[in-house]
């Protein structure tokens, strides 16, 4: 099994452009998350979607906005990148949030 | 709301000493508490979890962390580490419902001196 595959593994964007970033789960999952790793601050929560049809804001949501398109499914959107976004973003999902599987993360640079 | 503290950043140590990695948390209700540990330029894995049951689990590879509700405590401890220990710990909890999130500490980075 893949597990938890995120898409792309490195960008760089420049100041104002979108995009965004891909997470599918093969382990037919509920809850589905996006955290953003910056050195000193741990894993701080972006969004996370407990179900199909569902998204919640977490602990850092500004300037981002997500999409839970089915079950396997939670893509991350950055509409105007800006410096203070550059970090590593990581993709988990889990059942009843009993223990969380991670992508092996997203290198984004914003110049 | 759930929440998660590491009170140490950094944690240097000699190999075969022992080590605590402390973590204290934060919960109106009852809780699942995990420590996850990434290596250099890695993802994270699960090192191990409190759901229920035994407040004292245990890894495969000598880690154990004690959940104490009293103290709102999961404190990490292995009592001799070796170089390949070299990693960032991170302590997590969630509130334990379909709908709860995960939220983590700050991490602490252990190091490991030969």
């Amino acid at each position: 099994n893949a597990g938890v595959t995120q898409t792309p593994k490195f960008q760089v964007l420049k100041t104002g452009q979108s995009m965004t970033l891909q997470c599918a789960q093969d382990m037919n999952h509920n809850s589905m998350y996006w955290y953003r790793q910056d050195p000193g601050m741990g894993l701080r929560l972006i969004y996370y979607s407990a179900s199909e049809g569902t998204t919640d804001k977490g602990e850092v949501p500004n300037g981002y906005n997500v999409s839970r398109l089915n079950k396997r499914e939670f893509s991350l959107r950055l509409e105007s990148a800006a410096p203070s976004q550059t970090s590593v973003y990581f993709c988990a999902s889990s059942e009843r949030s009993t223990e969380a599987f991670f992508g092996q993360g997203t290198r984004l640079t914003v110049v | 709301a759930q929440s998660v503290t590491q009170l140490d950043s950094q944690v240097p140590v000699f190999e075969e000493a022992p080590v605590e990695l402390r973590c204290n948390y934060s919960s109106s209700v009852s809780v699942y508490l995990f420590w996850y540990v990434q290596y250099p330029n890695q993802g994270l894995q699960l090192l191990l979890k409190y759901l229920s049951g035994s407040t004292l689990v245990k890894s495969i590879n000598g880690f154990e962390a004690e959940f104490n509700k009293s103290q709102t405590s999961f404190h990490l401890r292995k009592p001799s580490v070796h170089i390949s220990d070299t990693a960032e710990y991170f302590c997590a909890v969630s509130e334990g419902s379909s709908a709860s999130k995960i939220i983590f500490g700050s991490g602490t980075r252990l190091s490991i001196r030969p």
